[in-house]
């Protein structure tokens, strides 16, 4: 089973609300990811979780905050958001013990959550 | 400074011949590549990957080659099918690092 889950699958919010994108897996990954990708765009990394730890912080606005509460879900919290946020979200996860990409393991998504900001 | 490149943002092939994207890297020190597709409106779904040690790796009509003294690699699909027809990313890790991901090459596969 190599699935990752994201909810919600869309969601449109005004730039004054508070909302939250939800990511889980259950394939004993330690390592997850949240992703921002506009379209025909390639993914840019936003935030990386090791062992429910927040890794790596891609110089991210605060107006976005993760979360992670276990080793099977990641948070998204969106707070005051611009309409260039508009985009596809994308959840990731991966097994590598360290945090990082191994040459044994792979990265695998989520189907991601289509956002747009008012 | 991109360090993985997709020169083809497009390519269009008949259903049944051999499709061959490309990817260029300028990082010797990658050593984990990978190939995901992907349809609009969903998350990429990984496809084959290949490790800096082989020159090869084959997964039913998905074979992807490493050149590493030319620092290429290409994924070949045969025969192409018109499910196929996607957008395709290559990326590139260093162990330790994070996944760097080309622009993307938007196949068509035309019945």
């Amino acid at each position: 089973d190599t699935e990752v889950t994201q909810t919600p699958k869309h969601l449109v919010m005004g730039m004054t609300n508070k909302k939250s994108l939800k990511c889980e897996q259950h394939m004993g990954h330690r390592a997850m990811y949240w992703y921002k990708q506009k379209a025909k765009k390639p993914p840019e990394l936003m935030f990386v979780y090791s062992y429910e730890k927040l890794s790596i912080n891609e110089s991210v606005p605060s107006r976005f905050s993760p979360e992670c509460p276990n080793s099977s879900l990641l948070n998204l919290h969106l707070h005051a958001l611009q309409p260039e946020d508009s985009a596809l979200y994308l959840c990731a996860s991966h097994q590598s013990l360290a945090g990082h990409i191994s040459s044994t393991d792979t990265q695998y998504f989520g189907p991601g959550t289509r956002l747009t900001v008012l | 400074d991109q360090q993985v490149k997709q020169n083809s943002p497009s390519l269009s092939v008949q259903e049944g011949r051999i499709s061959i994207l490309n990817c260029d890297y300028t990082n010797s020190m990658f050593d984990y590549f990978l190939w995901y597709k992907k349809y609009p409106a969903e998350g990429p779904t990984f496809l084959i990957s290949i490790s800096s040690i082989k020159d090869k790796n084959e997964d039913g009509r998905f074979t992807v080659f490493l050149n590493k003294s030319a620092k290429h690699l290409s994924l070949h699909i045969v025969p192409s099918q018109p499910g196929d027809s996607a957008v395709y990313f290559c990326a590139a890790s260093v162990s330790g690092g994070k996944l760097i991901f080309g622009q993307g090459t938007e196949l068509s596969v035309k019945p």
